[in-house]
């Protein structure tokens, strides 16, 4: 059964440190991970997108990784501000294109 | 562009009741998608549209009914809500249904079926 695990579930961290948050999967055949951040009360944004050989992608201050060996990804998120607190969804889409199977997200909250 | 709009924003049925979720973009995106939302769930897949005149069952579709008449519109109709509908749904979109184009979520819209 495709399956896409977060840990940890919850996080709290004081402002402008670094945190990271894990996913592993067991999705095949794979295609692509996505990171995605989503805000109370709105829908997902897409963070990155990492196809099989790709192993680092960043967009701003957040860093994603993969292993596609281990079956592995890491969001890190370097210098933490407030409006970083949210869900993070880890998303894997299998090699037909259209099928992503949802982690159920870390949420992180980020405190003074 | 509005980007993916969603409305209404909440809605509370009692069971039985029939209802339509509107979905719309303005971004010529041919994909468009509905998931739902649980709580302790990742979000999964009810039905979705690869193009005008064309759609698919997803995941969860039972319970649930799309159209695509046009590129921009994309209703999810609830034909007799159960209280298990209860849920946030979310219409997303994407340029094509390439395994790498991003997908643009909207809103969401929060139902309670009673």
């Amino acid at each position: 059964k495709n399956q896409v695990e977060q840990s940890p579930q919850s996080l709290i961290i004081l402002e402008g440190k670094n945190c990271t948050l894990q996913c592993n999967y067991t999705v095949s055949p794979f295609s692509n991970l996505r990171w995605y951040k989503q805000d109370t009360g709105r829908g997902p944004v897409s963070l990155t997108i990492m196809t099989f050989s790709e192993n680092t992608k960043s967009n701003g201050r957040y860093t994603a990784t993969l292993d596609a060996d281990t079956k592995q990804s890491s969001l890190h998120i370097t210098a933490s501000q407030l409006s970083d607190s949210a869900s993070y969804i880890c998303v894997v889409v299998t090699g037909g294109g259209n099928k992503l199977t949802f982690g159920t997200g870390t949420q992180l909250k980020v405190e003074l | 562009n509005a980007g993916v709009t969603q409305t209404p924003k909440f809605q509370v049925l009692k069971t039985g009741q029939s209802m339509t979720l509107q979905c719309a973009q303005d971004m010529n995106h041919e994909y468009m998608s509905w998931y739902r939302q649980d709580p302790g769930m990742g979000l999964r897949l009810i039905h979705y549209s690869v193009g005008a005149g064309i759609t698919d069952q997803g995941e969860v579709p039972n319970g649930y009914n799309v159209s695509r008449s046009t590129t921009e519109d994309f209703p999810l109709r609830l034909l007799s809500a159960a209280p298990s509908q209860t849920s946030v749904y979310f219409c997303a979109s994407s340029y094509s249904d390439s395994k790498t184009d991003t997908q643009y979520f909207g809103p969401g819209t929060r139902l309670t079926v009673l």
